[in-house]
């Protein structure tokens, strides 16, 4: 399963545009690219994913360059309701590996 | 999107007896689900793989006598605590796959278990 590194926490204020990386050097061909967002007390939320270029769903966008080396989460103008933890797995037909995740905090 | 549910949200016992947490898959039907198990401030770690009409398999270190697995249905997973201690108090989680995509699983709400 590759590993996935992510920035601990992040910061920002309602209405910007957040951008989270994830790095997953030893991707696999075969391997898609996932993110899930937690609220506290409650279990992860399917929010996109992809396996190259650019994925657009309702709620959010994912960057793979043409590597897949890394990835990145755009959420257009996040809000105060955005502030969860936000996890980045990659894998293929398997079980699930969650790293630490990125704990976004949204400030009025 | 796919819907799982999990009962009960939260439950509360006394340390050596048993507390069974059911995970349904509520509009569509899942051979494979999964179990796991948060502490605070922790990231999820996955217990066991349950199939349906065949033996769950178990991570390493995640005891399968003592985290009973039964996958009854195409749409409920259960698992059980079996004599319960205070260091088995977390946050239990299931998911179940969307069909065959390992990678696209959606997530019951959690079971919060105390154990006094």
């Amino acid at each position: 399963l590759a590993k996935t590194t992510q920035p601990i926490s992040m910061d920002s204020y309602e209405g910007q545009e957040v951008n989270i990386t994830c790095s997953h050097n030893n991707i696999a061909t075969n391997d898609y690219i996932t993110w899930y967002q937690q609220f506290p007390s409650q279990g992860p939320r399917f929010i996109i994913q992809g396996y190259k270029t650019k994925v657009t769903n309702e709620v959010a966008s994912l960057f793979i360059p043409a590597d897949r080396k890394s990835s990145t989460l755009s959420l257009p103008r996040v809000s105060l309701s955005d502030t969860a933890v936000y996890y980045c797995l990659v894998g293929g037909n398997s079980t699930l590996t969650f790293g630490k995740g990125t704990m976004l905090l949204v400030s009025p | 999107g796919a819907v799982v549910s999990q009962h009960p949200s939260r439950v509360i016992c006394k340390s050596g007896t048993s507390v069974k947490i059911e995970c349904r898959s509520l509009d569509f039907q899942a051979t494979t689900m999964f179990w796991y198990r948060q502490f605070p401030k922790q990231s999820l770690m996955l217990m066991a793989t349950s199939n349906e009409g065949s033996k769950a398999t178990y991570e390493q270190g995640v005891e399968k006598d003592k985290f009973l697995i039964n996958h009854a249905s195409l749409t409920l997973s259960t698992l059980t605590v079996t004599s319960a201690h205070p260091e088995d108090s977390s946050f239990y989680i299931c998911s179940a796959p969307w069909g065959d995509r390992a990678y696209e699983q959606y997530f019951g709400p959690g079971t919060r278990l105390t154990v006094t």
